[in-house]
């Protein structure tokens, strides 16, 4: 079993609707939880990024930590044909020190239609 | 400010010859990490560095592979008698503090 589990989608929507992004943990340990986009053939872009459980809002974008059922997911409000990508979540585990590994999810490819 | 940078962007080589994939961190940024995605997988962690440190290198493959991140200059990741399977988009990010990571647009390395 992955630590991380995303489906992989596709997932195709349009434009305009409320979309919403899942992701599900196995490692209890996972205290930071981050979202990325990532367009075809380009680097991840840090989306969202929340540490614990709780919601956290950033303009049409809501991320939400639910630590008791391993459940994270990100909201897309009034999509756009500009957020067709793929969606990554990631998490890390808190170290002493600074360092923190990712481990991702598989990523959602996401179209939004015009 | 500028991002993440990596090069090259692209890189071929045969097999059995040596690939090495620079990485210039943010400025100010001084925690670099390395990732590989393979096609059609999620990005999986290699190593991470701090200057002249090597901190975890928990993710990298035993043989071939190495890392370093010296005092000048950028970090880099050095493949030894690259194999067909090392053919992967390889990806750079850098942290000031180790909780949020900004990613360079990687490396995507193909190997005949």
């Amino acid at each position: 079993q992955k630590e991380v589990e995303q489906d992989p989608g596709p997932l195709s929507v349009p434009e305009g609707a409320i979309v919403s992004l899942n992701c599900t943990y196995s490692n209890s340990a996972f205290q930071y939880f981050m979202w990325y986009r990532q367009y075809s053939r380009k680097g991840p872009e840090l989306l969202m990024y929340t540490y614990s459980s709780g919601n956290k809002e950033d303009g049409r974008f809501t991320a939400q930590v639910d630590k008791s059922s391993k459940y994270i997911s990100l909201f897309i409000r009034d999509s756009q044909p500009s957020d067709s990508a793929t969606y990554l979540c990631a998490m890390s585990a808190y170290s002493s020190g600074s360092a923190r590994q990712l481990t991702f999810g598989s990523g959602t490819q996401l179209t939004v239609l015009p | 400010n500028a991002g993440v940078m990596q090069n090259p962007r692209h890189l071929v080589r045969r097999r059995g010859q040596e690939a090495r994939l620079r990485c210039s961190p943010m400025k100010g940024h001084s925690h670099v990490y390395w990732y590989r995605q393979l096609p059609e997988e999620g990005l999986k962690f290699m190593v991470y560095l701090q200057k002249e440190n090597i901190i975890d290198e928990s993710g990298m493959p035993k043989e071939r592979f190495s890392a370093e991140f010296p005092k000048e200059g950028p970090s880099i990741l050095r493949i030894q008698q690259v194999v067909r399977g090392d053919s992967a988009a390889y990806f750079c990010a850098s942290s000031p503090s180790g909780e949020t990571q900004y990613f360079g647009p990687g490396t995507r390395l193909l190997v005949l």
